[in-house]
């Protein structure tokens, strides 16, 4: 199975930046997302990085090198409503599975 | 509206009891796959299923069974369950391939 890895928490202040980092290993790499889950809501989509570089979407940015088994997403001009839990997850080629990470709760404080 | 429906929201069952959650979604997805939530342990795949009639276990399949009838409709089924089955269950469906998900509200179920 896959493991995936990322922090359990992180707190920022508004307005400042936040970079959450995972790394995962596994065979069969079918691209990496990150979802946003707010407490007690469902996940919803962010982003997709399947190539290594930087998507960027607003404020929000997500990276990814394979080779290194590595991706982050940067949370930029942090906002109150940013407080969330982010997923990592990552793809994979024959089962179309996603497999995720146990979260990183993210507090943003005034 | 694009969305995934599942129901109940909030559920309270004693042991042993059969119940069935169901889920359903209006976006002919091909993919559908029903989840797990616990506390440090993040999402668990339970069961997926890649078209009518196709299903396949997950991560943690035990003490629990799927359908696929129709490509709109996925519940879940817990055939006698325990408490160790307490939790927050999500449904989500997306296209065929590794796509964009989109999950349901969320059923916390517990088991006493």
């Amino acid at each position: 199975g896959q493991n995936i890895d990322q922090p359990t928490e992180m707190t920022a202040t508004e307005g400042a930046i936040v970079q959450i980092n995972c790394t995962y290993q596994t065979s069969g790499f079918n691209g990496l997302f990150w979802y946003q889950q707010h407490a007690g809501e469902a996940p919803t989509f962010l982003s997709y990085n399947v190539l290594d570089g930087l998507e960027e979407k607003g404020r929000f940015s997500s990276f990814l090198s394979r080779s290194k088994g590595y991706s982050y997403l940067l949370l930029k001009e942090l906002q109150m409503k940013d407080s969330a839990s982010y997923l990592c997850a990552e793809g994979t080629r024959n089962d179309y599975k996603l497999s995720f990470g146990a979260g990183t709760t993210v507090t943003v404080r005034a | 509206e694009a969305q995934v429906t599942q129901n109940p929201r909030y559920l309270i069952t004693v042991t042993g009891k059969k119940l069935t959650v169901t889920c359903s979604q209006n976006m002919n997805h091909e993919y559908m796959s029903w989840y797990r939530q616990d506390p440090g342990l993040g999402l668990r795949q339970i069961y997926y299923s890649m078209n009518v009639e196709v299903t396949d276990k997950g991560d943690v399949p035990e003490g629990y069974k799927v359908s696929r009838k129709e490509k709109r409709n996925f519940p879940l089924i817990l055939e006698s369950p325990s408490p160790n089955q307490t939790s927050l269950y999500f449904c989500a469906s997306s296209k065929l391939g590794n796509t964009e998900a989109f999950f349901g509200q969320g059923t916390r179920l517990t088991v006493v």
